[in-house]
């Protein structure tokens, strides 16, 4: 089975400040890579996913992630943070489609 | 409006109980899946189902069951509730294509008195 581990369960930052989020996965194989976003009291939604046609990936509201097979990372990141980015993030892979592996989560603040 | 949903979006029920919380997808999706959300824990999967009378256990599976009699719903039955399974749980599905992404239902959120 796959793990994911995201380190940092809370991470602040200033608004206009850096994002970065880590997530490292275990896989001896191409894994499939995605990161969620969960807004308060709402259910997860799609903010990227990886494809093996780049490894950096761009997702919605600014947000991209890197693929680093050496380093079995997919990171996360904002160049310019702002007050609506405050929500938790959630790194996942899954297996051909079928099984999905959820990290533990990151509590993104955004201090003004 | 491709979607998943989830009913109901909050639930408070007695121990020994037993309910029923029901999801419904509307894209044809052949997986389907149930997590629980716990602080510190992330998402936990309790079942899931590749397609259509095929289930199987998540990583939690205990005091929870499901069916798969038709491709869109896929409800999660409690049987006998206790209050460790007061949670926030999630329905999801996916087309099992290649890089095919999870799409999630909104919650329910279940307390157990």
């Amino acid at each position: 089975a796959q793990s994911v581990t995201q380190l940092g369960s809370h991470v602040s930052v200033s608004e206009g400040a850096l994002v970065l989020l880590r997530c490292n996965y275990s896989s001896s194989v191409p894994p499939y890579l995605f990161w969620y976003v969960q807004y308060p009291n709402q259910g997860l939604q799609l903010l990227l996913k990886y494809t093996s046609a780049a490894t950096l990936v761009k997702g919605i509201n600014g947000f991209e992630a890197e693929f680093k097979k050496s380093e079995t990372s997919f990171h996360l990141t904002k160049p310019s943070a702002h007050m609506s980015d405050a929500a938790e993030y959630f790194c996942a892979v899954s297996e051909a489609g079928n099984q999905f592996y959820f990290g533990t989560g990151t509590s993104l603040t955004v201090i003004p | 409006e491709a979607q998943v949903t989830q009913n109901p979006r909050y639930l408070i029920t007695v121990t020994g109980k037993k309910l029923t919380v029901t999801c419904s997808q509307n894209m044809n999706h052949e997986y389907m899946s149930w997590y629980r959300q716990d602080p510190g824990l992330g998402l936990r999967q309790i079942y899931y189902s590749m397609n259509v009378e095929v289930t199987d256990k998540g990583d939690v599976p205990e005091g929870y069951k499901v069916s798969r009699k038709e491709k869109r719903n896929f409800p999660l039955i409690l049987e006998s509730p206790s209050p460790n399974q007061t949670s926030l749980y999630f329905c999801a599905s996916s087309s099992r294509s290649y890089n095919s992404p999870l799409h999630f239902g909104n919650g329910t959120r279940l307390t157990v008195t």
